[in-house]
């Protein structure tokens, strides 16, 4: 089993939609959690922190899910600006060295 | 806004030859990251350094060396470059404690 894992996809939607996606991770003892966007040929970027009371930055909420040990990435209203993959990433403690980074979930967003 | 530099974009290299990839950061960073991206496989940290000269093996380090003399440059080396190490290799870097890191913008290296 991976230690982190996500769903491939493509998701294709259409521009508007709500789109999720959903992140599992094998350590239980993992510290901190990450989603990164990485658009076509370029680097990974921070797109946020995720924290245990969840959080939101404009059309994105990220959860976690402790108990069952997934975090998620929900976007809300999508533009088209938002086609991209999205990596999943977990550290299993804060400032450690050893981050895990899922994958990615490649989205499409269509007009 | 922290940059990260790598030297090249794209580099083309023969089986057996000796690779430096160079990476340099302007934020005196303490800590630097080599990765390598493979499609389905996701990153994979290939080195770590957290001050000068010290640098820690990753998940995939066999066939790689680096070597951190300054803060602010970490070098990833391919010993003897094989056709299995065509792949993008990233480097990071990131503050001490830090909850992100910042990337530079990759190289592509195909080996032949």
């Amino acid at each position: 089993r991976k230690e982190v894992e996500q769903d491939p996809g493509p998701f294709n939607v259409p521009e508007g939609a709500t789109v999720a996606f959903n992140c599992t991770y094998s350590n239980s003892a993992s510290q901190s959690f990450f989603w990164y966007r990485q658009d076509c040929r370029k680097e990974p970027k921070l797109l946020m922190s995720v924290y245990s009371s969840g959080n939101e930055d404009g059309r994105f909420t990220a959860q976690l899910n402790r108990a069952s040990q997934y975090i998620s990435l929900l976007i809300r209203d999508s533009k088209l600006s938002d086609s991209a993959t999205y990596l999943c990433v977990v550290n299993p403690r804060t400032g450690g060295f050893k981050t895990i980074f899922g994958a990615g979930t490649r989205l499409f967003v269509k007009a | 806004d922290v940059k990260v530099t790598q030297s090249s974009r794209y580099l083309v290299k023969r089986t057996g030859e000796k690779v430096f990839l160079e990476c340099v950061q302007d934020m005196d960073h303490e800590n630097m990251f080599w990765y390598r991206q493979d499609p389905g496989l996701g990153l994979r940290l290939i080195y770590f350094s957290y001050d000068v000269k010290m640098k820690e093996k990753g998940d995939i380090p066999e066939g790689y060396s680096v070597s951190r003399e300054k803060k602010e440059r970490f070098s990833l080396i391919l010993e003897s470059a094989s056709t299995n190490q065509t792949s993008m290799y990233l480097c990071a870097s990131s503050l001490l404690g830090a909850k992100g890191y910042t990337f530079g913008s990759g190289t592509r290296l195909t080996v032949v």
